[in-house]
């Protein structure tokens, strides 16, 4: 069974659209997040969510949304899309928000045209 | 500002010998510090922490040396086998407490080959 799923794996779409991806945990986790891995191969944090209450907002454009509609689910919606959105985007869970050890999806590789 | 730094992009081994993977950084506020190892195509999978109360932590073939006064931690992968070889994240965050807010923060990655 897969702790962390991601959908879709590979996304390829033009500049302007509206894309989502997926995020479900069968951890039984309180604690969800969503990471970019950029072109240098930085992984950087971009939101959290615990028990469906937005914890971590790093400096991210408005076009990213993140929704939480149970604990066990985090979704990214992308709006307006841009070349520089272009990364592999990882979610990840954590027991709850004091235990450090977070868990990764295979992550979703984004290309914008 | 990288608060976490891994300056060796890449290492070679042979099977059997020592890796050691190096990690510094710059904030003295973190306190809890975490090893991932990741494989092509495959997100990051959770290998090995420590807190800064400790300077050791050992699990199998892999053990985490803290030096807090320098700002440096490292990762010893003894002996080395060619499934070991990966990317290796050292990662860092502030606070076990309450106060935790689940941020970690990440070196840039070093890939370990292991050569049979």
């Amino acid at each position: 069974d897969t702790a962390v799923s991601q959908t879709p794996k590979y996304l390829v779409t033009q500049m302007g659209n509206d894309k989502s991806i997926k995020c479900e945990q069968n951890l039984g986790h309180d604690t969800m997040y969503w990471y970019k891995q950029d072109s240098k191969k930085f992984l950087k944090i971009m939101f959290s969510y615990n028990n469906k209450e937005l914890i971590i907002n790093e400096t991210v454009p408005n076009r990213f949304s993140p929704k939480s509609p149970d604990k066990a689910h985090l979704n990214l919606h992308i709006n307006s899309l841009e070349l520089g959105d272009s990364a592999v985007y990882f979610c990840a869970s954590s027991q709850d928000i004091a235990y450090n050890e977070q868990y990764f999806g295979p992550g979703t590789r984004l290309t914008v045209t | 500002d990288q608060q976490v730094k891994q300056n060796s992009p890449s290492l070679s081994v042979q099977e059997g010998r020592i890796s050691i993977l190096n990690c510094d950084y710059t904030n003295s506020m973190f306190d809890y510090f975490l090893w991932y190892k990741k494989y092509p195509a495959e997100g990051p999978t959770f290998l090995i922490s420590i807190s800064s109360i400790k300077d050791k932590n050992e699990d199998g073939r892999f053990t985490v040396f803290l030096n807090k006064s320098a700002k440096h931690l490292s990762l010893h992968i003894v002996p080395s086998q060619p499934g070991d070889s990966a990317v290796y994240f050292c990662a860092a965050s502030v606070g076990v407490s309450s106060s935790n807010t689940g941020k970690l923060i990440f070196g840039q990655g070093t890939t370990l080959q292991v050569k049979p």
